[in-house]
């Protein structure tokens, strides 16, 4: 089955500082990909849906300049927190998707901890 | 608006025992995907299925079974003689289908944590 891998799996970063999350497809072209938040024992939440070439779209509620997201190739997209916080701790996860794909892969994670 | 709930929070079985985990979702698009995933400690979801809304028939694979009715909009999944490593959360999710098939943005239950005792 397609893969996708997500770096880093952990990070720890002081508050105030950016962290980047990459997302990427490694073998098929993802021409669409959703980045998901999960908080400790709650579920998924959508952030945004990113399409290659072009800006995400950001789920209402979701500071898209805190959350800058880029997608500039058909295999890797990135999610940057910028300035974050101890409230951004959390489980990022990744989704990528083929154009006109039925199925969406989803990546192993990023647990992001702000101290 | 589109919402899937999952009213069973966490469930407790004993090895060898069936369980049932119940999903009940919203929805006014005619065309959509449900699925479900289960998500063990180390935090990766593991797709198990994805069922299209135009396909009501149940399926079965291995311990695992799946039953959807559209008249009641719910998506139920049994496991058969549960195990230990079957324990983990359990989530729900729905999409709709865009122009083409393909599958949108997942929208999911709260997901049920089952633990399943030896």
């Amino acid at each position: 089955g397609a893969v996708v891998s997500q770096h880093p799996s952990r990070v720890i970063c002081k508050s105030g500082t950016s962290v980047k999350i990459e997302c990427r497809s490694l073998d098929f072209q993802a021409t669409t990909m959703f980045w998901y938040r999960q908080f400790p024992k709650k579920s998924l939440m959508l952030m945004a849906t990113s399409n290659e070439g072009s800006k995400a779209t950001y789920e209402q509620g979701v500071e898209k300049d805190k959350f800058l997201i880029n997608h500039a190739s058909l295999t890797l997209s990135t999610l940057t927190v910028t300035s974050a916080h101890p409230e951004d701790s959390s489980f990022y996860i990744c989704s990528a998707r083929t154009d006109r794909g039925r199925e969406q892969y989803f990546g192993p994670g990023t647990r992001l901890t702000v101290t | 608006a589109q919402k899937v709930t999952q009213a069973q929070t966490e469930i407790s079985v004993v090895e060898k025992e069936d369980v049932t985990l119940d999903c009940v979702y919203e929805t006014r698009d005619t065309t959509y995907y449900l699925f479900w995933y289960k998500q063990p400690p180390s935090g990766e979801l593991v797709f198990l299925i994805r069922r299209n809304s135009f396909d009501e028939q149940n399926e079965i694979s291995g311990r695992y079974s799946w039953n959807f009715q559209k008249s009641t909009s719910s998506f139920n999944f049994t496991i058969t003689a549960s195990q230990v490593v079957d324990s983990a959360v359990y989530f729900c999710a729905l999409s709709e289908a865009e122009y083409g098939g393909a599958t949108n943005k997942l929208i999911f239950g709260t997901g049920t944590l089952l633990a399943v005792q030896p």
